[in-house]
């Protein structure tokens, strides 16, 4: 099955400055994936997803890249913000319309004034 | 739309109990899945269903079942619960064409 890694698992950085953090995924036939937020003790929400028919997708202050040769996508939040503390988890999904959605372990971000 | 829903928010058992956790979800999604969030090992996938009558096992099914007799509704049962399940549970939904999973509120266990 699919195997997703993530790292860090956290991070701190100083307001405005820029975080990544970087997923990789096992299964070459995965085509979705998805990045969540979570704040403490709420449910997870989508903030950003990508297919694997592009390479970049970006949303305000939020973009997302994926390399299918290296099985590597990544986050990357700029000018951020103390709302953005949160944990995030990336995910992949292994076919087209399949419900088989596996998550990495999350990293935990803290924005630091 | 009250979207996805779950009950209870909060639930203390003992070890050999049983209980049903609830899910519901008011968007006509055809797919709905269960995980379990545990520290450090982000969501797991415990089961799912791609329509009533429908289920299949996900990454960590021993110790629960499921059913899916109507779109809206998607209980899981735990058996005989254990301290390993110990969790925090979440339901979530989708449309099959479109990707995006919608979570439920989640439920905290604690199985004693």
């Amino acid at each position: 099955g699919e195997n997703v890694e993530q790292h860090p698992s956290t991070l701190s950085v100083q307001e405005g400055d820029s975080a990544v953090i970087k997923c990789t995924y096992s299964d070459s036939a995965s085509n979705y994936f998805p990045w969540y937020k979570q704040e403490l003790g709420k449910r997870p929400q989508l903030i950003i997803d990508i297919r694997s028919n592009v390479g970049e997708k970006k949303d305000q202050r939020i973009a997302v890249t994926l390399n299918k040769t290296a099985k590597h996508f990544s986050l990357h939040i700029t000018e951020t913000q103390p709302e953005d503390s949160a944990v995030y988890f990336c995910a992949a999904t292994p076919q087209r319309g399949g419900n088989k959605l596996t998550f990495g372990t999350g990293t935990q971000l803290k924005v630091e004034l | 739309n009250a979207g996805v829903t779950q009950t209870p928010k909060f639930q203390v058992l003992k070890t050999g109990q049983s209980m049903t956790l609830q899910c519901a979800q008011d968007m006509n999604h055809e797919y709905m899945s269960w995980y379990r969030q545990d520290p450090g090992m982000g969501l797991r996938l415990i089961h799912y269903s791609v329509g009533a009558g429908i289920t299949d096992q996900g990454e960590v099914p021993n110790g629960y079942n499921v059913s899916r007799s109507t779109t809206e509704d998607f209980p899981l049962r735990l058996l005989s619960a254990a301290p390993s399940q110990t969790s925090v549970y979440f339901c979530a939904s989708r449309e099959p064409v479109v990707e995006t999973q919608y979570f439920g509120p989640g439920t905290r266990l604690l199985v004693l």
